[in-house]
């Protein structure tokens, strides 16, 4: 069965540093999203991406976030300069549509540490 | 972004059936129903979605009240494998996006 996969699985990093973090969707999806999770609070959507573009993104996806594809499988997160509130769980997920039945697929996950 | 209450937690015994509720009330006309649920160190997975109908399949079933304000995810046999944190999402469509608002899910706990 098709899933999105996500690499690394956890990323330890120093404050001030850049991180990328890596996700492949499931190869016929069109639709891109990633969400965080903070430890024991609720998944977060950050942003969504269609046709190499950012379709939405939330007030946490600010300027130090960027997202990218750049080739026919990776989608890429971008923190440029880590601070320690965006220590959490990154999730990556795609879906087929849009429409809303569409089911997102989640990737397993990437646990950032900003120390 | 919308919103959905539900309990914070739940315990059934094994090979119970199992109810979680969830409360939607500004829930629009296209909004779909979506609930996903999160194994412990696990991404969000699918369970079931819904529109206005009642909806079954082989994980669960979604009883969708008539003004949809209210739905309640139903596990007919509950296993230690599903115990997990259940979201129930609204899915809206915004622009050429189609984000999951997630609330903060109810945490099941399957007692053996």
């Amino acid at each position: 069965e098709p899933e999105v996969t996500q690499t690394p699985s956890h990323q330890v990093t120093q404050m001030g540093q850049e991180v990328i973090l890596r996700c492949v969707p499931i190869s016929n999806h069109l639709y891109f999203y990633w969400y965080r999770q903070i430890l024991g609070q609720k998944v977060e959507f950050l942003v969504s991406f269609y046709n190499n573009e950012i379709s939405e993104k939330s007030e946490i996806f600010d300027d130090q976030f960027s997202v990218e594809r750049p080739d026919g499988s990776n989608f890429t997160l971008k923190i440029r300069s880590t601070k320690l509130e965006d220590s959490a769980m990154y999730f990556c997920a795609s879906s087929v549509g849009l429409a809303g039945w569409d089911e997102q697929f989640f990737g397993p996950g990437t646990r950032l540490t900003v120390l | 972004d919308a919103k959905t209450t539900q309990p914070n937690s739940m315990e059934s015994n094994e090979e119970e059936p199992v109810h979680l509720p969830c409360n939607h009330s500004t829930i629009s006309g296209t909004d779909y129903i979506h609930w996903y649920r999160q194994l412990p160190s696990q991404g969000p997975e699918y369970v079931i979605h819904g529109l206005t109908s009642n909806v079954n399949n082989r994980m669960a079933s979604l009883a969708i009240a008539e003004d949809r304000k209210s739905s309640t995810l139903i596990l007919h046999r509950a296993t230690l494998r599903d115990a997990a944190v259940y979201y129930c999402i609204l899915s809206q469509r915004v622009g050429t996006g189609n984000q999951f608002y997630f609330g903060t899910g109810t945490s099941l706990t399957v007692i053996p």
